[in-house]
């Protein structure tokens, strides 16, 4: 069973639209996250949800939305899609703050 | 600013030897190492930490040693097999609540059979 799964794994789309990334996780977890590697590979986080509480956001444009229904599901909704917004973008999750990060297995968005 | 850097982008190693990945931070305040191992079309799947309190922790092959007045921490796997082939994250965060950890750029790491 995977612990931690995102959906599309691979999103074409054009510029300008608008998409949605879901992720879930069963373990149980209070914490969950959005990363985004970039074409150079950074690992950076984007935003921490604690319990369907927003408790990080990293001057991420407001174009891109997380939403957390609860505390097992963090979507992640990007208005008008921008060529720099292509990426691998990974979902993980955590119990706590010093524990380690569960990732999910990513999700490459290419805007053409 | 890079917070936490790994200036190795790849490293090969013969199979059976032993192999060193680097990593560095500059802030003084992270608290907490981690490594992560990542293979291609996968997510990053932990692999060793280490607090602040210590200066080595070992699992198995793998042992992270942490030098805090270098503002230095390494992976030693030994021996190294063919299947460690993969890109090795490290990432640093402070026990602070926040729930933020900050990653390296990743070193790719192959082992030769």
């Amino acid at each position: 069973d995977t612990a931690v799964s995102q959906t599309p794994k691979y999103l074409v789309t054009q510029m300008g639209n608008d998409k949605s990334i879901k992720c879930e996780q069963n373990l149980g977890h209070d914490t969950m996250y959005w990363y985004k590697q970039d074409s150079k590979k950074f690992l950076k986080i984007m935003f921490s949800y604690n319990n369907k509480e927003l408790i990080i956001n990293e001057t991420v444009p407001n174009r891109f939305s997380p939403k957390s229904p609860d505390k097992a599901h963090l979507n992640l909704h990007i208005n008008s899609l921008e060529l720099g917004d292509s990426a691998v973008y990974f979902c993980a999750s955590s119990p706590h703050s010093d524990s380690p990060l569960h990732f999910g297995n990513g999700t490459r968005l290419t805007v053409t | 600013d890079q917070q936490v850097k790994q200036n190795s982008p790849s490293l090969s190693v013969q199979e059976g030897r032993i192999s060193i990945l680097n990593c560095d931070y500059t802030n003084s305040m992270f608290d907490y190492f981690l490594w992560y191992k990542k293979y291609p079309a996968e997510g990053p799947t932990f692999l060793i930490s280490i607090s602040s309190i210590k200066d080595k922790n070992e699992d198995g092959r793998f042992t992270v040693f942490l030098n805090k007045s270098a503002k230095h921490l390494s992976l030693h796997i030994v021996p190294s097999q063919p299947g460690d082939s993969a890109v090795y994250f490290c990432a640093a965060s402070h026990r602070s609540g926040t729930y933020k950890y900050i990653f390296g750029t990743g070193t790719r790491l192959k082992v030769l059979a």
